[in-house]
């Protein structure tokens, strides 16, 4: 499979523990996004990486919220201190430039569930 | 703020008929717009893209979509809709700073095709 993965695929976790989501993108990408997407609504900016660098934050980033992406490979985001206004679909996205305004490839998803 | 407006929760059409979904922007010069695609259990999957150029840009799976500045409309087309066609449907426009894809998404339409 040549497209963005995602795991895990689903997370139930109690309120107030942490939880770590990978994504693995387009190997030759180097542009690398988080999304949320909550019930009936479009999807909504989180964070963007070029290679390594993450160059924007949403606001909607609380200080709980952190995303790595060493190496400029794979990402991880961590939420610490789940809250159930936490609970949405976390979709990575990857791109490469192609000279243009370039498409996205999202990955399936990551389905949180704070309880 | 640019934002996109999706007028319509859910379209009905029957199968062999054509088929349109609404979607109107509000942006501060040109705009780079963009339609995904949303089946169930499923990452978003890019439809098509204007930039500039023709008003008519065509995409995947048979999909167009007309750009009109002067309604500020990108509604998306289909001249015979398929069953398979049903699933949520997402515009979203570009921030134009940054020169990446952070995307302002609209709130999707379901788009049903009934046999």
């Amino acid at each position: 499979d040549t497209g963005v993965s995602q795991d895990p695929r689903h997370k139930i976790t109690k309120r107030g523990q942490n939880v770590t989501f990978r994504c693995d993108p387009i190997s030759e990408h180097n542009r690398l996004y988080w999304y949320r997407q909550t019930l009936g609504q479009g999807p909504e900016f989180l964070t963007y990486f070029q290679n390594e660098a993450q160059l924007e934050k949403s606001r909607l980033l609380s200080d709980r919220f952190s995303a790595e992406r060493p190496k400029g490979s794979f990402s991880t985001l961590e939420i610490q201190r789940t809250e159930q206004g936490d609970s949405a679909m976390y979709l990575c996205a990857s791109s490469l430039p192609e000279g243009g305004v370039e498409k996205l490839f999202f990955g399936s998803g990551t389905q949180l569930s704070v309880l | 703020a640019q934002s996109v407006a999706q007028p319509e929760d859910q379209v009905n059409v029957a199968e062999g008929n054509p088929l349109t979904v609404k979607c109107t922007y509000s942006v501060s010069g040109n705009p780079y717009l963009f339609w995904y695609v949303q089946y169930p259990n499923r990452g978003l999957q890019f439809l098509l893209k204007y930039i500039t150029g023709d008003n008519l840009v065509k995409g995947s799976y048979g999909f167009e979509a007309e750009f009109n500045k002067s309604q500020t409309s990108f509604h998306l087309k289909k001249p015979s809709a398929l069953v398979s066609d049903s699933a949520l449907y997402f515009c979203a426009v570009r921030e134009r700073s940054g020169g990446y894809n952070k995307l302002i998404f609209g709130a999707g339409t379901r788009l049903a095709v009934h046999p």
